[in-house]
């Protein structure tokens, strides 16, 4: 156990639908990053937040949103999914906004 | 901008021998991290070692190593004595910090194969 909590860890929904993942960092890891793994694109860099505020932004679609909450969790919503949506999220946790990542065990989503 | 490859897709090593996975990076940071992550089949991303570009001496844990060529921008890692529980896909990563922010960028990742 990483210590970095993602549910849920498997999700099949459809189409045009609005689903949420939910991500609980490490104890006392204050930045929560947000990643897509897709066959295609590999490895992708969504969002990060600091402690609840946004620090950084990567190649995030405007159909998904995220925030981080004061007890430091965090949710990622995707909205109006696409088939080219279904993918690996993982959710990662560090001390500070220049440590290392820790990794959650993702979430597979997968839209039918 | 920055970048991460690894030129290797695939790779295969016997039992109990050591193996060298390549990783070169492109930045313009001159403090940067470099990471290597394992992701067996079962999909989770394991954290194996990080270099920070100013340390002297190669990282290590265990059985792995970083060989750490600066001016070349390389950043290979070596496991030595495979297992079998080796076989996974390994990911090259960079810590890039820009602003506020904290971003890692990671290749297309090694998928390595141990055999008995």
């Amino acid at each position: 156990d990483s210590g970095v909590t993602q549910t849920p860890k498997h999700l099949i929904t459809a189409t045009g639908q609005r689903v949420t993942l939910r991500c609980s960092p490490r104890s006392g890891d204050l930045s929560v990053y947000w990643y897509q793994q897709s066959l295609d694109q590999g490895l992708q860099f969504l969002i990060q937040y600091y402690n609840g505020e946004e620090r950084a932004k990567g190649n995030i679609l405007e159909r998904f949103s995220a925030q981080q909450f004061p007890d430091l969790h965090s949710e990622l919503n995707l909205s109006s999914l696409e088939l080219g949506d279904s993918a690996l999220y993982f959710c990662a946790s560090s001390a500070g906004t220049r440590g290392g990542y820790t990794f959650g065990s993702g979430t597979r989503l997968t839209v039918v | 901008a920055q970048k991460i490859t690894q030129t290797q897709p695939g790779m295969f090593v016997q039992e109990k021998e050591a193996v060298t996975l390549d990783c070169t990076y492109d930045t313009s940071d001159p403090s940067y991290g470099l990471f290597w992550y394992k992701q067996p089949s079962s999909g989770e991303m394991i954290f194996l070692i990080y270099q920070g570009s100013y340390d002297q001496q190669n990282a290590t844990e265990g059985r792995y190593s970083l060989n750490f060529q600066k001016a070349r921008k390389s950043a290979n890692l070596v496991i030595s004595a495979s297992q079998l529980g080796d076989s996974a896909m390994y990911f090259c990563a960079m810590r890039s910090s820009r602003g506020t922010g904290n971003q890692f960028y990671f290749g297309t990742g090694t998928s390595l194969t141990v055999i008995p």
